[in-house]
């Protein structure tokens, strides 16, 4: 059974990289036919697919989301990693890592951080 | 951009048939799943290509899909199915995926 474990700073200041990582047990990342990824609910608000990794390194991005965001694996720490630059207060959110089916739908969550953009 | 267009609410009486609908460009020829998020929780996958049921999810929830439009039905709503439900897809070309904007299921 696949457990995701986030990490990462719960915030973030404007104009700054929101970075997150997430940590796979349960299952190799390289062993696995599933993509890796990240999405994000603001506050009283919908679902936002941010992106999706495969362990060869492949991603597929939002494009409203593209110009700022980097979505990273290493195979070696069974992790996979978050960067969203130029932060604004946008991009308040509960971000959820989690793993995903080979047409990209998500099956499954970790626990999810609330990461605040404020200075 | 590619949209998915849910009505933002559905009521229903506990025992009564809930369908919220899913419309998309794209749904002819990609697939529909449904999440059920309840307040506070992650979402929950509760229908995946179009009609398929996870193991676990009760057999009242099931999905369908014609042409343009997917459609999530609850048959015999419950009062625990209150929650938010929402559609996803890819686009047409399958590398980018999406929610709809969600539909707020009430039963009372």
């Amino acid at each position: 059974q696949l457990q995701l474990q986030q990490s990462g700073p719960g915030l973030a200041k404007p104009s700054e990289t929101l970075s997150l990582t997430c940590t796979v047990s349960g299952g190799s990342i390289s062993g696995s036919r599933y993509y890796w990824g990240w999405i994000r609910q603001p506050p009283g608000k919908g679902l936002e697919w941010i992106g999706s990794i495969y362990y060869t390194g492949s991603t597929y991005y939002n494009p409203s989301l593209k110009s700022r965001v980097t979505i990273s694996v290493d195979t070696s720490k069974n992790q996979f990693s978050l960067n969203l630059t130029s932060v604004t207060a946008a991009d308040t959110a509960v971000y959820y890592c989690g793993w995903f089916g080979e047409l990209l739908y998500p099956l499954g969550w970790g626990q999810g951080t609330l990461v605040t953009v404020s200075s | 951009s590619y949209e998915l267009t849910q009505p933002p609410s559905v009521s229903v009486s506990p025992g009564q048939t809930a369908r919220i609908t899913c419309s998309g460009d794209a749904l002819p020829k990609k697939y529909a799943y449904w999440y059920q998020q309840k307040s506070g929780q992650a979402p929950v996958l509760v229908i995946y290509e179009d009609n398929k049921r996870p193991s676990g999810i009760p057999e009242r929830f099931s999905g369908s899909s014609s042409g343009t439009m997917a459609t999530l039905t609850i048959s015999g709503a419950q009062v625990e199915d209150e929650a938010d439900y929402y559609c996803y897809s890819t686009d047409s070309s399958g590398t980018h995926g999406l929610f709809g904007g969600g539909t707020k299921l009430t039963v009372l």
